[in-house]
């Protein structure tokens, strides 16, 4: 299958401070990158889909200020978690897929931990 | 509009026994359907995957799921568990050439029993 390589695996901030995840897909364009949020024990929640050159559709209840994401290639996708709060500590994970796909691949996800 | 059941939240079966994963589905058009495993704190695994041909999928690690329209089912099924199959595993169902949606099943929580 198609590699969808996901940055930083890990990391840890401070509360108030902003993150950046990267996703990328490595061998094939993505017009579609979709962003998820676990948390302890559940099933992944989809944050918002965006697709490649417009502006991301969020899922109700996630505020677009806070969780900003840019898609502005057919192979990066960017999810930067603004004044983060230790609220906000979470595994995120990126999936991505091509129009003419029905399978969206995953990334390995990022584990963000606000202290 | 689509949306997944599973059915059960823990399941728990001795090694070397078989398991049985329920998955029901509804979709307005025709998915494609997926079982994904996660271990503790690791991304996701594609385990196999429905895409509109043979109703019966074979995935890795003797897993396969069985596609049954009438139903609206996708069990997820493996002849004998082993202690490494203990993890989360997510049905999924995809509308991607239609809707731009990916609907995840809160889950099932495999024990494996010694």
């Amino acid at each position: 299958g198609a590699v969808v390589s996901q940055h930083p695996s890990w990391v840890i901030c401070k509360s108030g401070t902003s993150v950046k995840i990267e996703c990328r897909s490595l061998d094939f364009q993505a017009t579609t990158m979709f962003w998820y949020r676990q948390f302890p024990k559940q099933s992944l929640m989809l944050m918002a889909t965006s697709n490649e050159g417009s502006k991301a559709t969020y899922e109700q209840g996630v505020e677009k200020d806070k969780f900003l994401i840019n898609h502005a290639s057919l192979t990066l996708s960017t999810l930067t978690v603004t004044s983060a709060h230790p609220e906000d500590s979470s595994f995120y994970i990126c999936s991505a897929s091509h129009r003419t796909n029905t399978e969206a691949f995953f990334g390995q996800g990022t584990r963000l931990t606000v202290v | 509009a689509q949306s997944v059941t599973q059915l059960d939240s823990h399941v728990s079966v001795s090694e070397g026994t078989p398991v049985l994963l329920r998955c029901n589905y509804s979709s307005s058009y025709s998915p494609s359907l997926f079982w994904y495993v996660q271990h503790p704190n690791k991304g996701l695994q594609l385990l196999l995957k429905y895409t509109s041909a043979a109703t019966l999928v074979k995935g890795i690690n003797g897993f396969e799921a069985e596609f049954k329209k009438s139903e609206t089912s996708f069990h997820l099924t493996k002849p004998s568990a082993h202690m490494s199959d203990a993890a989360e595993y997510f049905c999924v169902v995809s509308v991607l050439n239609r809707d731009d949606k990916i609907i995840f099943g809160k889950g099932t929580r495999l024990h494996i029993l010694p």
